[in-house]
């Protein structure tokens, strides 16, 4: 019963390139979240998906990131233009519906973003 | 803007002893309550969800819920040496799906 799975783990960017990070949620989830936790400070929400729909972005920046979750395959978090300050820990989680509060989000491994 | 507080510590406790962890938050429709542990370079790991003022008892770990009081607590018995990590408080609001985390508290169980 694979749980959620997060692809790179790590990731070096130099300066102006992009990011992309993948998450596929567990089995039986159709709901796909991702947070950032930026060094020595807590997990912030960044965005929250549904198969081909975005829910709620009000915690994305607004330039050069963007998301999506399409009818297959894995949600994706892209970074254009890195810079210093986009080097962290980016968490997917996922749940079974996202009803309220009543579903539980789970964690991936997270992917460790460095840019050089 | 809605906010979640915890003491940062560190938490230091003997082993064996009860280590308690709290968190206060903002918003009166605060609906879902979570504790989450996260060991240093890892990923938050699931410990409890609370939805009711009360108690839920889950083996070594109650959750204590005052909505009243706007605070949620968990208590950690027979703390272990492996029970040493960052404590994540999430709270998720009426209407909304994103889970709004505490800084966490950094427990130390001393063998």
């Amino acid at each position: 019963n694979a749980g959620v799975m997060q692809n790179p783990r790590h990731l070096v960017r130099r300066r102006g390139q992009e990011a992309r990070l993948r998450c596929s949620p567990m089995k039986g989830h159709s709901h796909v979240y991702w947070y950032r936790q930026l060094p020595e400070e807590g997990l912030k929400f960044m965005v929250y998906l549904q198969k081909e729909n975005i829910i709620d972005e009000s915690g994305m920046p607004k330039e050069r990131f963007s998301a999506e979750f399409p009818k297959e395959g894995p949600s994706i978090l892209r970074i254009q233009q890195v810079v210093r300050g986009d080097s962290a820990a980016y968490f997917c989680a996922s749940s079974r519906s996202g009803t309220g509060g009543a579903d539980t989000q789970y964690f991936g491994p997270g992917t460790r973003l460095t840019v050089l | 803007q809605k906010e979640v507080e915890q003491n940062s510590g560190p938490l230091s406790v003997p082993e064996g002893a009860i280590a308690s962890l709290n968190c206060t938050y903002s918003d009166r429709g605060s609906q879902s309550f979570f504790w989450y542990r996260q060991y240093s370079g890892k990923s938050p790991e699931l410990i409890m969800f609370i939805y009711s003022n009360g108690d839920k008892e889950d083996g070594r770990f109650t959750a204590q819920l005052n909505k009243a009081s706007q605070y949620v607590s968990l208590l950690i018995r027979d703390s272990q040496p492996s029970d040493s990590a960052t404590y994540l408080c999430a709270v998720i609001y009426n209407a909304g799906n994103m889970l709004t985390f505490g800084g966490g508290t950094r427990l130390m169980v001393k063998p």
